[in-house]
């Protein structure tokens, strides 16, 4: 089945850090670019960051710059969010995201998301 | 910054049709995609590049674009199509903008 399955959310205090990850199935993983977008409950969404199919462009919002990093592992078909010196306002649903065409235009496939709440 | 404005809310009678604006400065210059999300469930690809429907998209689901408003456009609506529906457009800085999301309520 082709699908894109998030891990790795829980609560941390603000100033912390927390790993996602993201587990892709069904398909050639590394022909496609992805993209971590969030979504705060109740509104709309948010795009976070971009990694190109072998990892050398990566694309960041400005809101995350400097703070988070993403990577991915083609060999292990998965996608990584490192998330460092959390705020309030990280707190959402972090979806991954596959990417169309090398720039990634827009997103084809989704995965549930992983929710990360950032409170003291 | 590019602002993508959507109505919160549109309300349709089953058999009928909604339509569901995203208002952007000179959208019409730039390709349209378009996102439906159920409670729980992740987002779902429904128009990309305006009017393109992906694999598995019923042909119900259509779309446009022009000047300042894109359109999506769900012929005979059915209860199961009520979800949010979001609108995106991708900039050549990188960045991807969505809109402010408009929920689908089947009366």
């Amino acid at each position: 089945e082709v699908q894109l399955v998030e891990s790795g959310g829980g609560v941390v205090r603000p100033g912390g850090s927390l790993r996602l990850s993201c587990a892709a199935s069904g398909f050639t993983f590394d022909d496609y670019g992805m993209s971590w977008v969030r979504q705060v409950p109740g509104k709309g969404l948010e795009w976070v960051s971009g990694i190109d199919w072998n990892g050398d462009i990566t694309t960041y919002a400005d809101s995350v710059k400097g703070r988070f990093t993403v990577s991915r592992d083609n060999a292990k078909n998965s996608l990584s969010l490192q998330m460092d010196s959390l705020r309030a306002e990280d707190t959402a649903l972090y979806h991954c995201a596959r990417g169309r065409y090398g720039d990634q235009r827009f997103f084809d496939l989704w995965g549930r998301g992983t929710l990360v709440t950032v409170s003291s | 910054s590019y602002v993508l404005t959507q109505i919160p809310s549109v309300s349709v009678v089953p058999g009928q049709t909604a339509r569901i604006t995203c208002g952007g400065n000179n959208i019409g210059s730039r390709s349209v995609h378009w996102y439906q999300q159920k409670p729980g469930q992740a987002p779902v690809l429904v128009v990309y590049e305006d009017k393109g429907r992906p694999s598995g998209i019923p042909e119900r689901f259509s779309g446009s674009n022009s000047g300042n408003t894109a359109t999506l456009t769900i012929s005979r609506v059915e209860a199961g199509d009520e979800a949010d529906y979001c609108c995106q457009v991708w900039d050549s800085s990188g960045d991807h903008f969505f809109g402010t999301g408009t929920k689908v309520t089947v009366l």
